[in-house]
């Protein structure tokens, strides 16, 4: 069964610091979406990309995450510098149309300390 | 923005029961779809089940049914014969076509399966 792939599984870095994040979406969806997760909450969105456009990041913190699809495959979030903040469990996902849902990756758990 | 309420923070179920879990809606748009997304420990997301607004039969798949309330917004999920593995986080997702093709998570529900 196909899945959507995401690396590191899990990230400890230090407040100020750079960190980045990998997502490669299921072969074929267009559309690939980046969330993030506080632990006991559902996911909200950062960044929505159609291909290599970002369709909506309108929630994405632009003064410290940057988000890019260049070829509308695989996508890297980062964040820079890192806050405490942002501690938080970082999804992606992708879809093949409305009607199908989405398919999530394992995440990137991310601490900062 | 549309709004999704899971108004049960957590519930338990016994074993090989029936356990029913909440969801409410806000929206002024009628084509739209709507999820149950299960996170377990492990936390990857996994589709239960969806439903199309436009249907009026309830999804169903396997031990999980929906109960879709169109009128009243409401979107329920029954599991029936709780199996231990059904112990996980149960989010419900509303999908809209007219804002972007985005989902809207509920808070999710914690369940909890009693041997």
């Amino acid at each position: 069964e196909a899945e959507v792939a995401q690396s590191p599984r899990y990230k400890i870095t230090e407040k100020s610091q750079a960190v980045a994040f990998w997502c490669d979406p299921i072969s074929g969806h267009a559309t690939l979406y980046w969330y993030r997760q506080i632990l006991g909450q559902g996911p909200e969105l950062l960044v929505q990309f159609q291909d290599e456009s970002v369709v909506d990041d309108s929630q994405l913190p632009k003064d410290r995450f940057s988000a890019e699809r260049l070829k509308g495959v695989d996508s890297t979030l980062k964040i820079q510098p890192a806050e405490l903040g942002d501690s938080a469990m970082y999804l992606c996902a992708s879809s093949a149309g409305a009607s199908y849902g989405y398919t999530f990756g394992s995440g990137t758990r991310l601490t900062v300390v | 923005a549309q709004t999704v309420t899971q108004s049960q923070p957590e519930m338990s179920v016994q074993e090989a029961e029936t356990v029913t879990l909440s969801c409410t809606y806000d929206t002024s748009e009628s084509d739209y779809y709507l999820f149950w997304y299960k996170q377990p420990p492990s936390r990857q997301m996994i589709l239960v089940i969806r439903q199309e607004a436009y249907k009026q039969q309830n999804a169903t798949e396997n031990r999980f049914s929906v109960n879709f309330q169109k009128a009243a917004k409401s979107f329920s999920l029954k599991i029936s014969d709780s199996q231990l593995g059904d112990a996980a986080m149960y989010f419900c997702a509303y999908f809209s076509r007219d804002t972007g093709n985005q989902f809207y998570f509920g808070t999710g529900t914690s369940l909890t399966v009693i041997p």
